[in-house]
């Protein structure tokens, strides 16, 4: 089956530091990503549709000035959270899906969880 | 909130009964998935349904589609105490975003 890898899976990092996160769809070209965070005892939120080679799609309410996100191939999609505050500390989840059609499949990450002292 | 609702919020079971699941969504959709994730874990795929299908199996587990009332049912037979987890509903909409928004989730406790 297709697999989607995330790297780091866990990252500690300072207050006001910036963290970048990797999505890889390890065998097949995403058309498309997708990045979610999901706080303690939630569900998943969508932040931003990513294609590649163009601007992503935030979701309302999600900075996207705060949370950079670049899909420089059709293999990785990056998510990087810039100046970093303790209420990011979440659990980053990206999503590749394969192909333009409404049958098209879609594959999740294993995570990535973030903490911000 | 686009987030489509499941209930309950919260099942406690002794092992081998049944646990039911359902999840209700707010638009026309192509698919609806299961996903199963444990505590502090990355999502499990259990199954996928499309929009012109009314009931999957897998294993252990059985998913209707209802979208005349815009719901889905996921069935646990036999449970056991390793299906403790939290499960959600992901639902991808119809009108071409592809981009799949997940319910509040269900979060299923096992007794042994």
């Amino acid at each position: 089956g297709a697999v989607v890898s995330q790297h780091p899976s866990r990252v500690i990092c300072k207050s006001g530091t910036s963290v970048k996160i990797e999505c890889r769809s390890l065998d097949f070209q995403a058309t498309t990503m997708f990045w979610y965070r999901q706080f303690p005892k939630q569900s998943l939120m969508l932040m931003a549709t990513s294609n590649e080679g163009s601007k992503a799609t935030y979701e309302q309410g999600v900075e996207k000035d705060k949370f950079l996100i670049n899909h420089a191939s059709l293999t990785l999609s990056t998510l990087t959270v810039t100046s970093a505050h303790p209420e990011d500390s979440s659990f980053y989840i990206c999503s590749a899906r394969v192909g333009t059609s409404g049958r098209s499949e879609q594959y999740f990450g294993p995570g990535t969880r973030l903490t911000v002292t | 909130s686009q987030q489509g609702e499941e209930d309950p919020q919260a099942l406690s079971i002794q092992e081998g009964e049944n646990a039911t699941m359902n999840c209700s969504y707010k638009t026309s959709i192509n698919n609806l998935q299961w996903y199963r994730q444990n505590s502090g874990r990355g999502l499990v795929h259990l199954i996928l349904i499309r929009s012109n299908e009314r009931e999957k199996h897998s294993g252990r587990l059985r998913v209707t589609l209802d979208t005349s009332k815009k719901s889905s049912s996921l069935l646990i037979t036999a449970s056991r105490a390793a299906d403790t987890a939290s499960y959600f509903c992901a639902t991808d909409s119809a009108s071409g975003t592809y981009k799949y928004i997940f319910g509040t989730g269900t979060r299923l406790k096992v007794l042994a």
